[in-house]
């Protein structure tokens, strides 16, 4: 069974601009899960989409926003990107959200984004 | 939410049995207790979860202490490429109040040795 997946793997970007990160999830899961690590910072929950909509954000600025399609795939979008904006971004997936104590989460590999 | 305590580093001979404790002794009832490991730049990979039992798979075993305010990560056979970053994490769930996400300590990095 193939695991999460997301692309690209690595991405330069300049100061102002923007970045879309991809991520598909493992068949079957329909909840999917943002998180970025920076340097130093350890693993920062992002945003969460369950059944193609926003179920909870973490504590980050509107430039960052996502969604989910209607195949379970999202995209993580960062708009006018700064220097702090350089981390791995991980994408996870569960089998099934709502409800206590559901679904373990699985990780992709991530993107490593670099913002000069 | 419950947090976790965990010892910043430990090492472990290769082909002994690696034990990574955990304290999380706010942990509320209906709470499991997670651990995941994260090798150099990948992303975390899923280990084992439990409630109040120990738990045991393929990867590690769980022992989850009587009144659940800690518990002990055993990789039996620890070898080189069990070198990670162990992140111990009380799962919040997404009843009234959580929100689903997981939320990660600093870890424990073990350092298996030859």
């Amino acid at each position: 069974e193939a695991g999460v997946t997301q692309s690209p793997t690595h991405l330069i970007k300049t100061r102002g601009q923007q970045v879309t990160l991809r991520c598909s999830p493992i068949s079957g899961h329909t909840s999917v899960y943002w998180y970025q690590q920076a340097l130093g910072l350890g693993l920062q929950f992002l945003l969460w989409y369950d059944e193609g909509e926003e179920r909870n954000r973490g504590n980050f600025p509107p430039r960052f926003s996502g969604r989910q399609f209607p195949n379970y795939s999202s995209e993580l979008n960062v708009n006018a990107l700064e220097l702090e904006d350089s981390a791995l971004y991980l994408c996870a997936s569960s089998l099934r959200a709502g409800g206590p104590f559901t679904d373990t989460q699985y990780f992709g590999p991530g993107t490593r984004l670099t913002v000069l | 939410d419950a947090k976790t305590t965990q010892p910043t580093s430990m090492d472990c001979a290769e082909g002994r049995a690696a034990n990574l404790p955990c304290n999380h002794s706010t942990i509320s009832g209906n709470e499991y207790v997670y651990w995941y490991r994260q090798i150099h730049s990948q992303g975390p990979q899923y280990i084992i979860h439990g409630l109040k039992n120990n738990e045991t798979n393929e990867m590690a075993s769980l022992i989850i202490t009587e009144d659940r305010k800690s518990s002990t990560l055993i990789l039996p056979h620890a070898t080189l490429r069990d070198t990670a970053v162990y992140y111990c994490i009380v799962r919040v769930g997404s009843g009234p109040g959580g929100y689903n996400k997981l939320i990660f300590g600093a870890g424990t990095r073990l350092a298996v040795h030859p």
